[in-house]
């Protein structure tokens, strides 16, 4: 199976600041990566798909980009509610399979 | 409205068997592959299943692989997972996802709100 290494596990941050969560894949997926948003108790939500083609409705600040087997998801000015748990998917073949996990909290 | 609704949940002792079932309304069920995914308390997603528009073909994690069955009925508009075996590990929230496009895209765009399954003695 392909393993997704997410980092960081846990990011501090405040309303307006620049974000970055990173994915690494064990080998190529190309660019068939998707990025999803969580808060607790909910149903996790599509923000980004294909590496960086971003969800209808989904705020502009919400960005991917890919190099390699590496992936990057930027929030470009940290909103009230952007504070959750995101997580990339890989989708390159089965077995599917999503990176652990980034909660980003208010500073 | 767009929405998929699971049902089935609930507790059971280790080795037991559940049926959870996933109710789609307001797309085309029968155009779209359609999985399952589930989260253990406080821990990250995990894909369980998939199983593609028509039936024919189906995808599992190795972790449920010859305990847990996908199937549906797009007469019915209903996805199902059958699990046998069932183990403390197996405990998680069991949500049903749908594909965002045809073609077995494997992302998904449309998620339930989950079912509970405990699994204890």
């Amino acid at each position: 199976d392909i393993q997704m290494t997410q980092s960081p596990s846990t990011l501090s941050a405040s309303v307006g600041d620049r974000v970055t969560i990173t994915c690494r894949a064990s080998q190529s997926i190309n660019r068939w990566l998707a990025w999803y948003q969580q808060k607790p108790g909910k149903a996790p939500k599509l923000l980004i798909y294909k590496a960086s083609s971003l969800e209808n409705g989904v705020p502009s600040r919400f960005s991917g980009s890919a190099s390699g087997t590496e992936f990057t998801l930027t929030v470009s000015s940290l909103q009230p509610d952007d504070f959750a748990t995101y997580y990339c998917q890989q989708y390159n073949s089965y077995s599917l399979t999503f990176g652990q996990g980034t909660k980003v909290e208010i500073k | 409205e767009v929405q998929l609704l699971e049902s089935g949940g609930g507790l059971v002792q280790p080795g037991g068997s559940l049926r959870l079932s996933c109710a789609a309304s307001g797309f085309i069920f029968s155009s779209y592959a359609m999985n399952w995914v589930r989260q253990a308390p406080g821990k990250g997603l995990e894909w369980v299943s998939a199983i593609s528009n028509g039936g024919g073909s189906t995808y599992y994690a190795d972790s449920v692989k010859g305990r847990f069955t996908i199937s549906r009925d797009n007469s019915k508009n209903t996805l199902s997972l059958q699990m046998n075996s069932l183990r403390a590990e197996d405990t998680a929230v069991y949500y049903c996802a749908k594909d965002r496009e045809m073609g077995a895209t494997k992302y998904f765009d449309l998620w339930g709100r989950g079912t509970l399954v405990i699994v204890s003695s």
